[in-house]
């Protein structure tokens, strides 16, 4: 198994543009979820899904899409990057069993210019 | 307002020494408590995570401990080694919500040989 896996690795933006950070599991799990991390800050919550189809926002999602496309695939949009979005992004997933933790990819780290 | 505090904020000890990481949480109510370790450049991965009911679990040289009453929890490293130079980040649900965590800020360890 793979576990999490995100593309880009890393990616550098100028403000304004739009690219979309894709994110697959092969658990089978029906949780996933989309965080961002920034220096002396904890992991905030952008958008999550609880099962396919569905997508709620989370605790920043201002700025940002998502699109669960299937149960292994949960992609994330930025339309028109600013500056205020360069920070490291993490996918997650999260299995349905009581007691579980999630699981994360190795990030994407994206610098808007 | 629901707060996941970590102490200290970063540490280093030698190779071989025990360690303890400190977790007091304002969070209300209280279903459960994670810590992660996230090592550099990577995505946090779970180490253990306690319910209300228990006080002590372990996942080989790692022991977290839970006081529900005072809110606190702490994570033991014993023996520690190189490899556990990382970042551990206690996390909590935000009022029980499993789909809305709090993250600590972490406590950044260093293992020097």
């Amino acid at each position: 198994n793979a576990g999490v896996t995100q593309t880009p690795k890393f990616q550098v933006l100028k403000t304004g543009q739009s690219m979309t950070l894709q994110c697959a599991q092969d658990m089978n799990h029906n949780s996933m979820y989309w965080y961002r991390q920034d220096p002396g800050m904890g992991l905030r919550l952008i958008y999550y899904s609880a099962s396919e189809g569905t997508t709620d926002k989370g605790e920043v999602p201002n700025g940002y899409n998502v699109s669960r496309l299937n149960k292994r695939e949960f992609s994330l949009r930025l339309e028109s990057a600013a500056p205020s979005q360069t920070s490291v992004y993490f996918c997650a997933s999260r299995p349905g069993l009581a007691g579980s933790g999630q699981y994360f990819g190795p990030g994407t780290r994206l610098t808007v210019l | 307002k629901n707060q996941v505090e970590q102490s200290p904020q970063s540490l280093i000890i030698l190779e071989g020494k025990n360690c303890t990481l400190q977790c007091n949480y304002t969070v209300s109510p209280f279903s459960n408590l994670r810590w992660y370790k996230q090592d550099t450049g990577r995505g946090p991965v779970s180490l253990t995570i306690m319910t209300f009911s228990e006080n002590t679990k372990s996942n080989g040289r790692y022991t977290a401990t839970l006081d529900a009453d005072t809110k606190q929890s702490s994570l033991h490293i014993t023996a520690s080694q190189l490899s556990d130079s990382a970042s551990y980040i206690c996390v909590v649900p935000n009022a029980g919500n499993n789909r809305k965590l709090i993250w600590g800020l972490g406590t950044s360890l260093a293992v020097n040989p």
